[in-house]
């Protein structure tokens, strides 16, 4: 399955495919993303970054994707769970009032896993 | 071992009170936010503070002000509490990109405080 995290904010997959989220940042100056998992009332939970000198980046059944050329982002999970059911946000890190450096949020988009 | 904590995790007042909302971390970490989360999910950064500056989002309006007793705790104080400030409120933290044994950047967040203005 795949979205595009901005325009299509769901995303349903049958238990054992892999999914796709993708994910259309704002600005060319930022250096550093992350994907964040957020499960029904609680906090959002790290599930991995990049920095903008690279491309892809490999976790435990996670690939995260950097295209710098078009602003895309995308999160790849191998094998869904259902466990992985959640609501998917990236961010990107950009410099904010006098030089700080925090994060902006994208959209989010909700997985669904369909046993 | 709750590495980003909040107090409570539900808060229910009337419009026009004042209220607070406490975060601590134990991951000795030197910079500390508050997140609003609305009904649809949308994070928004309301506040970035380590122990020189606080960076306040300048669409936050005064009536918010986080105060910090020590590196490990901010809390957020919210006055004249209005119906739109219903939301879920998440703090977070991480080292100053400075730390370079430690992970920089990402931030860790609390479980959240669900506001709910009456």
């Amino acid at each position: 399955g795949e979205s595009v995290g901005l325009h299509l904010p769901t995303l349903s997959v049958q238990e054992g495919d892999n999914s796709i989220i993708n994910c259309a940042y704002s600005n060319s100056a930022s250096d550093y993303f992350i994907w964040y998992k957020q499960e029904s009332g609680k906090g959002p939970q790290f599930i991995i970054d990049i920095r903008s000198n690279m491309d892809k980046r490999q976790g435990q059944r996670v690939t995260v994707l950097l295209n710098k050329t078009v602003k895309h982002l995308s999160l790849q999970i191998a094998a869904t769970q259902p466990g992985d059911s959640a609501v998917y946000f990236c961010a990107e890190k950009i410099a904010w009032g006098t030089g700080a450096n925090n994060l902006f949020f994208g959209t989010g988009t909700r997985l669904t896993v369909i046993p | 071992d709750t590495a980003v904590s909040q107090t409570p995790k539900y808060l229910v007042t009337q419009m026009g009170n004042d209220k607070s909302i406490k975060c601590e971390q134990n991951l000795g970490h030197d910079t500390m936010y508050w997140y609003k989360q609305d009904s649809k999910k949308f994070l928004k950064i309301m506040f970035s503070y380590n122990n020189k500056e606080l960076i306040i989002n300048e669409t936050v309006p005064n009536r918010f002000s986080p105060k910090s007793p020590d590196k490990a705790h901010l809390n957020l104080h919210i006055n004249s509490l209005e119906l739109g400030d219903s939301a879920v409120y998440f703090c977070a933290s991480s080292q100053d990109r400075r730390g370079q044994r430690i992970r920089t950047d990402t931030q860790y967040f609390g479980p959240g405080t669900r506001l709910t203005v009456l």
